[in-house]
């Protein structure tokens, strides 16, 4: 079965430090995958998708960036973080198909001090 | 992107079934209309999709309008576990790869014991 994997559960960062999220999926390939930011008490802002290695669409012009290194593996990143930058990252993927469902991680909760 | 609108909140009995109503006025002929939920702290669930006849699973059922403009997910005893935000959203059947999926601020249900 696929299963996904999402980590840090939380972290905690000073201002102006960089960041590094790592997402993987097992069980599948070529995935769909998916970077999302969520607010406290607000729904669900799509960052990056990916549709193959190296193939990157930003949708929220900022200064995280996203790469796909390997098919099953996605990385949020920052060179300095912002106050703004604080919240619950989700990754999440979908197989090829269509109308195929997304699956979430656990998510990541980033708190910027 | 059609878009879909829900109410913010809604609130059930436990043990009595729950009707999330969810507008999508501007679905094409072929958008899917799908659900998830969203516990706290946790990445979304997948919960049920469908494109035009109504669909049961385990955890739900989904209730299109004859015109497709809008659906119902149906939880049909509702327990404390279902407390969530439900979000309703559409995603694209013709775009197998590309696919920008748009999360709204979904209907938060709270379950009274």
């Amino acid at each position: 079965s696929q299963t996904i994997h999402q980590w840090p559960a939380t972290l905690v960062q000073p201002v102006g430090s960089p960041l590094s999220l790592e997402c993987t999926v097992e069980g599948t390939s070529n995935p769909n995958l998916y970077w999302y930011r969520q607010a406290a008490g607000r729904g669900l802002q799509l960052l990056f998708y990916s549709v193959g290695i190296g193939q990157i669409s930003s949708e929220v012009p900022q200064n995280l960036s996203a790469s796909r290194p390997q098919d099953r593996q996605f990385i949020l990143s920052s060179k300095k973080l912002l106050l703004s930058d604080s919240g619950f990252y989700l990754c999440a993927w979908r197989p090829r198909g269509v109308a195929q469902p997304q699956h979430f991680g656990d998510g990541t909760r980033l708190s910027i001090l | 992107d059609a878009k879909t609108t829900q109410p913010n909140s809604m609130e059930s009995n436990e043990e009595e079934p729950v009707h999330l109503p969810c507008n999508h006025s501007t679905i094409s002929g072929t958008d899917y209309i799908h659900w998830y939920r969203q516990l706290p702290s946790q990445g979304p669930e997948y919960v049920i999709h469908g494109l035009t006849s109504n669909v049961n699973n385990r955890m739900a059922s989904l209730a299109i309008a004859e015109d497709r403009k809008s659906s119902t997910l149906i939880l049909h005893r509702a327990t404390l576990r279902d407390a969530a935000v439900y979000y309703c959203i559409l995603r694209e059947g013709m775009k197998t790869s590309y696919d920008k999926v748009i999360f709204g601020p979904g209907t938060s249900l709270s379950v009274i014991p």
